[in-house]
């Protein structure tokens, strides 16, 4: 499945770097999503964008800074992070956000992140 | 609040069937399920709406009661490619379309 692609697909830095993750969706859908998976926890919703505009912040810290500057790409600026921010970043899309299934959501391979 | 998912781990051997459930709390528009192998993407299972409908895809079927806020997922005669983790994402509606909750997620291990 290469609808949805993530780059990089690893990345390691320090607690000090200013880094960002890329997500390109190929699918023609409106909606993106960025989720956090760390070991041994559910994967958690971060961010939802519908139509490029933000509709869903889940408390996330503010060095976590996403970007959407279209329909189909979708970015996460990530600086002065913490070595507990250490986690696979999957990213997702949907069609769009008016349920009847519309909302079905395709991930990408995600980015594994190391902050030492 | 997460749903919950039971079991946490079942281990097959080729040809066996498997149940897992995913309970929640809340009141459900959908619930969505998906597998995901060691490294790779979550992969999209089905959706069950609200209304009790029951789907079904190859061997694979799920169900959804919406009086208990549970949907169970059905694998029969499993194989060995059904091995990965099971997560099952609740939907509540309204405003939180696309806010999907997932559960912890179920191991699923399929022996020759």
């Amino acid at each position: 499945e290469t609808g949805v692609t993530q780059t990089p697909r690893h990345l390691v830095m320090g607690m000090t770097n200013k880094k960002s993750l890329k997500c390109e969706q190929h699918l023609g859908h409106n909606a993106m999503y960025w989720y956090k998976q760390s070991a041994k926890k559910p994967l958690e919703l971060m961010f939802v964008y519908n139509f490029k505009e933000q509709t869903e912040n889940n408390s996330v810290p503010s060095r976590f800074s996403p970007e959407c500057p279209n329909s189909s790409h979708l970015f996460l600026h990530l600086h002065t992070l913490q070595p507990e921010d250490s986690a696979l970043y999957l990213c997702a899309s949907s069609q769009d956000l008016t349920g009847v299934g519309t909302d079905t959501q395709y991930f990408g391979p995600g980015t594994r992140l190391t902050v030492l | 609040q997460q749903p919950v998912q039971s079991p946490q781990a079942v281990i097959l051997r080729e040809g066996e069937d498997a149940v897992i459930n995913c309970s929640s709390s809340k009141a459900l528009y959908s619930v969505h399920w998906y597998r995901q192998k060691h490294g790779e993407a979550p992969v999209f299972l089905m959706i069950l709406l609200k209304g009790g409908e029951q789907k079904g895809h190859e061997k694979i079927s799920a169900s959804f009661n919406e009086k208990k806020q549970q949907s169970s997922l059905y694998l029969t005669a499993s194989q060995l490619s059904y091995s990965g983790t099971y997560f099952c994402g609740t939907e509540i509606g309204g405003t939180s379309y696309g806010k999907l909750t997932f559960g912890q997620g179920t191991i699923l291990t399929v022996h020759p």
